[in-house]
């Protein structure tokens, strides 16, 4: 079974902090995605990654920015947090090409305070 | 740009019936995927079924079935006999399979079985 492990369940945060929330797949995938849910709204895409060090802009990355030194970690970084960030954050992975399903992590529940 | 629609916000069905959520999408592209996922309430997104655009038959996967109608741009998920266990959100998505591999998602409908 794929596995995707994001790194807290929840998390709260001060604004103006920088804040880390890392993502883990242990299945060699080579897209790695970032999204916020938000009641009303969805999913939406922040960030995506097809490979070590690429990177590309989803529908709303402005306020975050992303790290993929390794193949099977991405790192979602709010530079700094604001109270508007405060939502549920999901991880996900999948290989290339595109039919296959993105697995997805528990979700993050950050509180920007 | 692509677009999924899910109108329904809530159903509440009693157990066992069938139900079926609706979702539509717009896209210009004529390879796509469309997609549906549950979120229960403990957070995780689960796939459930998945169909192409040039598929013939419509997808399914236990109790789950994907009703397809491509003229009409609608891809309705339809779960027989539910179970309470099927409360949950669902959210309908798609991709373009020869673009980037970002999935669109609709807004999703909160379906909950009644006892």
């Amino acid at each position: 079974d794929v596995k995707v492990t994001q790194s807290s369940r929840y998390l709260v945060k001060r604004t103006g902090e920088k804040v880390f929330l890392e993502c883990v797949q242990d299945m060699d995938h080579e897209n790695m995605f970032w999204y916020r849910q938000d009641p009303g709204l969805g999913l939406r895409l922040i960030y995506f990654s097809y490979d070590v060090k690429m990177k590309e802009k989803g529908d709303i990355p402005e306020g975050y920015s992303v790290s993929r030194e390794k193949k099977e970690r991405f790192s979602l970084i709010l530079e700094s947090a604001s109270t508007n960030q405060t939502s549920m954050y999901l991880c996900a992975s999948s290989p290339a090409p595109g039919d296959q399903p993105q697995h997805f992590g528990d979700g993050t529940r950050l509180s920007i305070l | 740009a692509q677009k999924i629609t899910q109108t329904q916000p809530g159903m509440f069905v009693q157990e066992k019936e069938a139900v079926t959520l609706d979702c539509t999408y717009d896209t210009s592209d004529p390879s796509y995927g469309l997609f549906w996922y549950k979120q229960p309430s403990s957070g995780e997104m689960i796939f459930l079924i998945y169909q192409g655009s040039y598929d013939q038959q419509n997808a399914t996967e236990g109790r789950y079935s994907l009703n397809f109608q491509k003229a009409r741009k609608s891809a309705n998920l339809v779960i027989s006999a539910s179970q309470l266990g099927d409360s949950a959100m669902y959210f309908c998505a798609m991709r373009v399979l020869f673009g980037n591999e970002k999935l669109t998602f609709g807004t999703g409908t909160r379906l909950t079985i009644i006892p």
